[in-house]
């Protein structure tokens, strides 16, 4: 039980273009997913705070225009990277939380997307 | 934002050994999660503590949430080689703002010699 997954697994895109990442909780129901980003040998930093039904919250020194952030329903929530650019080239990882599950603060974690901008 | 101070950053052990790393901080948190990341893949949950004092194993793995609810750590029994990847502490932070959010530790680096 609680897994999540993530589409697409990498991904390589032009300068200038838009990528969205899908973020899915097969088994159980999600009104909270998070999206990280992470760059080789670091921990993961968190961009923003996802919510079914409302708006996202963003971390400071996050841009919300640039990195729009929609959940849709319960199991999905999707980070669109507009106009990318090569600096946005990264590791980006989601994670959920299980709304019926004991312990409310544990995230289960998809297998992340790496995003390359040319 | 806040980290966890997660020591060691990297280790490099023979298989068979014990491993030992811990997480600190000065506030004092609600949850303590420790999970594992292989190169590429996201992080999987290891050990999950909700209450000061209380120690959990899974398999070969034991993780306390402490006493003063500022520190945790994991203990990895008989190492294998399958054990190498990244090991992130994380945890809620009492009275924080944001439900359900996480800090994380830096990481540390586990590397096994067979």
């Amino acid at each position: 039980g609680a897994v999540v997954s993530q589409h697409p697994s990498w991904v390589i895109c032009k300068s200038g273009t838009s990528v969205k990442i899908e973020c899915r909780s097969l088994d159980f129901q999600a009104t909270t997913m998070f999206w990280y980003r992470q760059f080789p040998k670091q921990s993961l930093m968190l961009m923003a705070t996802s919510n079914e039904g409302s708006k996202a919250t963003y971390e400071q020194g996050v841009e919300k225009d640039k990195f729009l952030i929609n959940h849709a329903s319960l199991t999905l929530s999707t980070l669109t990277v507009t106009s990318a650019h090569p600096e946005d080239s990264s590791f980006y990882i989601c994670s959920a939380r299980d709304d019926l599950r004991g312990g409310g603060d544990t995230q289960y974690f998809g297998p992340g997307t790496r995003l390359t901008v040319l | 934002g806040q980290q966890l101070n997660q020591s060691p950053q990297s280790m490099f052990i023979q298989e068979g050994e014990d491993v030992s790393m811990n997480c600190t901080s000065s506030s004092i948190f609600n949850t303590w999660l420790w999970y594992k990341q292989d190169p590429g893949e996201g992080p999987v949950l290891l050990i999950a503590l909700y209450k000061a004092g209380e120690l959990t194993s899974n398999g070969r793995l034991t993780a306390q949430f402490g006493i003063t609810r500022k520190d945790s750590f994991l203990n990895i029994s008989a190492s294998i080689p399958s054990d190498v990847g990244i090991y992130f502490c994380a945890g809620r932070q009492a009275g924080g703002t944001s439900y359900g959010k996480l800090t994380f530790g830096q990481g540390t680096i586990l590397t096994v010699h067979p």
